[in-house]
């Protein structure tokens, strides 16, 4: 399994709803990642688990809280969002902490509408 | 200054030819490059990674890093239609690879 699958595809959401991101890899990776990317803009990186701890968090507002059960899993709570969150959240996962060798491995990602 | 800059383009050029893409990172502590590729609506994709100054080929694409310089360059042989692609040039630096810059993406269109 070389793959790393994100659901749900696409999520609708309004602004005083609850609702999560998933994610899964079965490659053995320990390092998986949480990136926000906006249309025609490069990925914007949120959060990075090593080895199921969170080691960075780019100053993204609680309104997003990661959590990752275990080294397979990743998900992303979403809560109180605004519209300008709307976006595709990519998760992704590398081989090692340390990454030298094998860049990232992208889910195919989330696209969020928050109306 | 931005740690990675690419030419936003588009890139357009006939198919069989070549398409030049290049990248300028801005800290020499830069450590391992990588190019994307992703076509619109969809993730990026993994193309070729490059850690050594030189050349590194895998089929029709060769990336080449030159550090002294702070470039590195993505060269796709005999483009074809399918190669219309956004590319995405990422660096990642010693001390912190967990964390990837990634430029704003050169979008390249080949013409049939």
């Amino acid at each position: 399994d070389t793959e790393v699958t994100q659901t749900p595809k696409h999520l609708v959401m309004g602004m005083t709803n609850k609702k999560s991101l998933k994610c899964e890899q079965h490659m053995g990776h320990r390092a998986m990642y949480w990136y926000k990317q906006k249309a025609k803009k490069p990925p914007e990186l949120m959060f990075v688990y090593s080895y199921e701890k969170l080691s960075i968090n780019e100053s993204v507002p609680s309104r997003f809280s990661p959590e990752c059960p275990n080294s397979s899993l990743l998900n992303l709570h979403l809560h109180a969002l605004q519209p300008e969150d709307s976006a595709l959240y990519l998760c992704a996962s590398s081989q090692e902490v340390t990454a030298t060798g094998d860049g990232y491995t992208f889910g195919s990602g989330t696209r969020l509408t928050v109306v | 200054q931005k740690e990675v800059e690419q030419n936003s383009g588009p890139l357009s050029v006939p198919e069989g030819a070549i398409a030049s893409l290049n990248c300028t990172y801005s800290d020499r502590v830069s450590q391992s490059f990588f190019w994307y590729r992703q076509y619109s609506g969809k993730s990026p994709e993994l193309i070729m990674s490059i850690y050594s100054n030189g050349d590194k080929e895998d089929g029709r694409f060769t990336a080449q890093l030159n550090k002294a310089s702070q470039y590195v360059s993505l060269l796709i042989r005999d483009s074809q239609p399918s190669d219309s692609a956004t590319y995405l040039c990422a660096v990642n630096k010693k001390g912190n690879f967990n964390k990837f810059y990634f430029g704003s993406g050169t979008k390249l269109n080949v013409k049939p």
